[in-house]
């Protein structure tokens, strides 16, 4: 079956550093790959997605690079800033985006940005 | 206001109570989801509907019921509420796949539900 693994966290970063949070996935065929983004007391938001192998999606300095060869989707920012804190969380959907199918989340790596 | 909208925001209540946790949108989507979200393990997904007369159980659909009353609203009840069912439960949306339709899920703010 599909299944998603990140990095555990919490990752403590200071402002200005460069992050880098881990995803693998396993699943068969060619999935669409995604992060979504939960602020405190919110739900979760679309943050980018990639759906071949060698896209990389980005939105508001965030980037991630679908890897089939690693069936990896990394997600980085080069410079974090305190607004970046919240939980992170990795996610696939078989048979491309708009075949239908649900979504299988990571356990969600939580971010915490010091001033 | 938000477009979709979830009561409860929290509830506590005691093992054996029946439950109800109501969504509503505004996004005029046919797709609708009930993911539950516990520590360390995500979101996974109790209970999806494509349409009104549609309705699917997810991975983990035990102990829950599900009614989709209209396009706009969807409700997930616990009939007899148990203490391992304390979780934040979130409802989310999502356009058909036809119309230029971009995929992506839309989340309520979540319910926090805690089972003494």
């Amino acid at each position: 079956g599909n299944s998603v693994t990140q990095m555990e966290g919490p990752v403590t970063l200071s402002e200005e550093a460069f992050l880098t949070i881990n995803c693998t996935y396993t699943a068969t065929g060619y999935p669409s790959l995604f992060w979504y983004v939960q602020y405190p007391g919110e739900g979760l938001q679309l943050l980018l997605k990639a759906t071949k192998a060698d896209d990389k999606g980005s939105n508001k300095g965030f980037e991630a690079t679908y890897r089939k060869e690693t069936t990896s989707f990394h997600l980085e920012k080069g410079s974090v800033q305190v607004s970046d804190s919240a939980v992170y969380f990795c996610a696939l959907s078989r048979a491309g985006w708009n075949a239908g199918n649900m979504l299988t989340f990571g356990g969600g790596t939580r971010l915490m940005v010091k001033p | 206001d938000a477009d979709v909208t979830q009561t409860p925001r929290n509830r506590i209540t005691k093992t054996g109570k029946r439950i109800m946790l109501e969504c509503s949108q505004t996004k005029g989507h046919d797709r609708m989801y009930w993911y539950r979200q516990d520590p360390g393990l995500g979101l996974r997904l109790i209970y999806y509907s494509f349409d009104v007369k549609d309705i699917n159980k997810g991975e983990i659909s035990d102990g829950y019921s599900v009614s989709r009353q209209a396009q706009a609203k969807f409700s997930l009840s616990l009939e007899s509420a148990i203490p391992n069912q304390t979780a934040l439960y979130f409802c989310a949306t999502r356009a058909g796949t036809g119309g230029g339709s971009t995929g992506e899920l839309f989340f309520g703010e979540g319910s926090r539900l805690t089972v003494l």
